[in-house]
């Protein structure tokens, strides 16, 4: 079965500075990737998704992920992080079988400082 | 454009009282639905997920019950809630692969 660690439970950052949001997977075959944000007692929202082909996939709000097969990683990425990027984000990954049941991380809170 | 509603967005419930929340979902067809459970400081648990009308998946083992008696409708139910029960509760739907989910439901069990 599919398994996502995300190793940080809070990561703090001035705004402006740059951000990287680690994620490594378990999955056995060809997996598909998510990121997901969560604003505070919101859904969640697709930030980007990895199913195949370019391992640098872009999102929304600025963000960026690059899949590493060889390190079974999915770590998301931002060059200048902004005070509204404060929120919980989410790895997930899902199976490639047609149909989606994803399995996530316990998520990082993403603190941004003046 | 697809859209999913879910409600009520708050409950407060005693234990033992029975819980119904609703999902449904707008502007598409015959999507794979899912009721996600989100406990304080945890990531997210699948608790049921369901490919058709009366087709359902359970993922884990509870008190919890879901059904699905219309294509786009998704319904959680409790006939006697636990005190554990309480959390935060996400609808979710996909047919392309990306689930996309509801605004939630905090469910807290007193």
């Amino acid at each position: 079965a599919q398994s996502v660690t995300q190793p940080d439970i809070h990561i703090t950052v001035s705004e402006g500075a740059s951000l990287e949001l680690r994620c490594n997977y378990s999955y056995g075959a060809t997996p598909y990737l998510f990121w997901y944000v969560q604003s505070p007692g919101q859904g969640l929202q697709l930030l980007l998704k990895y199913f195949s082909g370019d391992t640098l996939v872009q999102g929304i709000k600025g963000f960026e992920a690059e899949f590493k097969r060889s390190q079974s990683s999915f770590n998301l990425r931002k060059p200048s992080v902004h005070w509204s990027d404060a929120a919980e984000y989410f790895c997930a990954v899902g199976e490639d079988t047609g149909f989606q049941k994803l399995v996530f991380g316990t998520g990082t809170r993403l603190l941004v400082s003046p | 454009s697809q859209t999913i509603h879910q409600w009520p967005a708050t409950l407060v419930q005693p234990v033992g009282s029975p819980l119904s929340l609703e999902c449904t979902v707008e502007g598409t067809s015959n999507p794979n639905l899912y009721w996600y459970r989100q406990a304080a400081g945890r990531g997210l648990q699948l608790l049921f997920y369901s490919v058709g009308i009366g087709q359902i998946s359970s993922e884990v083992p509870q008190n919890l019950s879901a059904s699905r008696p219309q294509d786009r409708q998704f319904i959680l139910s409790s006939k006697k809630l636990l005190l554990s029960d309480s959390g935060f509760y996400l609808c979710a739907w996909t047919v392309t692969g990306e689930l996309f989910f509801g605004e939630g439901s905090r469910l807290t069990v007193l």
